[in-house]
């Protein structure tokens, strides 16, 4: 089984900076990983497919990279909306998800 | 527009059966390349995919729970059913149905969830 291990597990931010989180995966799954946002008692929200494709309706300061097992999901300039928790997924070998990084407001 | 909803007992014992319902609109599981799957979330804790059902039947399941778990469909009727046996406290989680397709591969819609809680 394929494990994604997130970093770091909480990220202390204020509005307007930058955010900067990661997630490793346990053998190469290429491009195979998706990025969710999940807010307090909400169904995750997909933002981010193929390691760096923005889904339709996603603000751009959103922004995926990484290929192989070393992945990146950046927030640009953080909003109010923006503080929640983020998953990865990847869909190389089933579905495996990691263990979040919590957005908070520092 | 796709949606999707999950129903079913709220409080199961222990011991007992599961049985959660995905009622879904928007796609028929009968389009080549479509998916349903099942992913858990206990309380304060990470995501766990579950198992997956595709258009052609094929069906996929974590590892860990693959001898407890069963996911059929029934496309007339545009619902994914999962069953899990022998369930535990430690199986007390809110649970989503999900959609995918092999164009992203990912989860892009899914259900508001259901909490279960296993309780005597």
């Amino acid at each position: 089984e394929i494990v994604l291990t997130q970093s770091p597990g909480t990220l202390s931010l204020s509005p307007g900076e930058r955010a900067t989180l990661s997630c490793r995966a346990s053998q190469s799954i290429r491009s195979n990983l998706a990025w969710y946002q999940q807010k307090l008692d909400q169904a995750p929200r997909l933002l981010i497919f193929g390691a760096s494709k923005r889904v339709t309706g996603i603000p751009d300061r959103f922004s995926g990279s990484g290929s192989g097992t070393d992945f990146t999901l950046t927030i640009s300039r953080l909003e109010p909306e923006d503080f929640a928790v983020y998953h990865c997924q990847q869909y190389a070998d089933s579905a495996t998800f990691g263990r979040g990084t919590k957005v908070e407001i520092k | 527009q796709i949606t999707l909803k999950e129903s079913g007992p709220t409080l199961v014992k222990p011991t007992q059966t599961l049985t959660l319902t995905c009622t879904f609109s928007g796609f028929s599981l009968n389009t080549g390349g479509v998916t349903v799957g099942w992913i858990r979330q206990p309380p304060g804790e990470a995501l766990q995919w579950l198992t997956d059902i595709y258009w052609n039947d094929n069906k996929k399941y974590s590892p860990s729970l693959r001898s407890r778990l069963t996911i059929t469909k029934d496309t007339s009727k545009n619902q994914v059913v999962l069953t899990m046996t022998s369930m535990d406290p430690v199986d007390t989680a809110t649970y989503y149905c999900a959609y995918s397709n092999i164009l992203t591969g990912s989860f892009d819609y899914w259900g508001q969830g259901i909490l279960v809680t296993v309780s005597s």
